[in-house]
């Protein structure tokens, strides 16, 4: 069965520091994997994607992820955090058994300081 | 371009009643998803349409649960006979046909159910 594992609930960071939120896959065949962020009582928006090609996948707002295929990984990062960034951010990975729904993780919680 | 749009954004209702949710894709998107999000979770699938052809629905949650996207552009969602575990947020999201699975999905802010 396809999954998608976020290891942390919550990750603390402080502004201007590098962050990573991690996220793991299990599916059969090729992953289509996605990032997405939610802000409160506000839907999902979408961040970035990774099809095929480059490992490092570059999306909106400075962020980035890298897929390690033999990881089974697509961690989430930014070079410098913004307290503007501090939201839910869910990992999701396409269903081969669903046409083209997604599964989502459960999320984790970004907490920038400032 | 305006976004996905639902209605309403929030929806209080007894238990046992019907309610019925609307979702307007962006514009030039053929598909549309419907997921359902629990407090604490990532949003779980329910059902999708391409155009007007619902494509996936055994992920329903039960036979309450129905949608429809009759002339392929706005949809419904309905749940009939409400129950204290249908309180949840409920969010659409549409994609462009081209892909299998690779467009990005755009989301709507959701509809929030309240079951008293």
């Amino acid at each position: 069965a396809q999954s998608v594992a976020q290891p942390e609930d919550q990750v603390n960071v402080a502004e201007g520091n590098p962050l990573t939120v991690k996220c793991t896959y299990s599916v059969s065949g090729n992953p289509y994997l996605f990032w997405y962020v939610q802000y409160p009582n506000r839907g999902l928006q979408f961040l970035l994607k990774y099809i095929t090609g480059d490992n490092l996948v570059k999306g909106s707002y400075g962020f980035e992820a890298e897929f390690n295929k033999s990881q089974t990984s697509f961690h989430l990062k930014k070079p410098s955090a913004l307290v503007s960034d501090s939201a839910l951010y869910f990992c999701a990975v396409g269903d081969n058994q669903a046409g083209t729904a997604l599964i989502f993780g459960k999320g984790t919680t970004l907490s920038v300081s400032s | 371009d305006t976004g996905v749009s639902q209605d309403p954004r929030h929806k209080i209702t007894k238990r046992g009643q019907n309610v019925t949710f609307r979702c307007d894709p962006i514009s030039e998107h053929n598909r549309l998803y419907w997921y359902r999000q629990t407090l604490g979770q990532g949003p779980e699938f329910l059902t999708y349409f391409q155009n007007e052809a619902q494509l996936e629905k055994s992920r329903l949650l039960s036979d309450r649960f129905s949608a429809e996207r009759p002339k392929g552009s706005f949809s419904t969602l309905e749940i009939q006979r409400t129950e204290q575990g249908d309180s949840a947020m409920y969010l659409c999201a549409s994609s462009p046909l081209e892909g299998r699975g690779n467009q990005p999905q755009h989301f709507g802010d959701g509809t929030r159910l309240s079951i008293l």
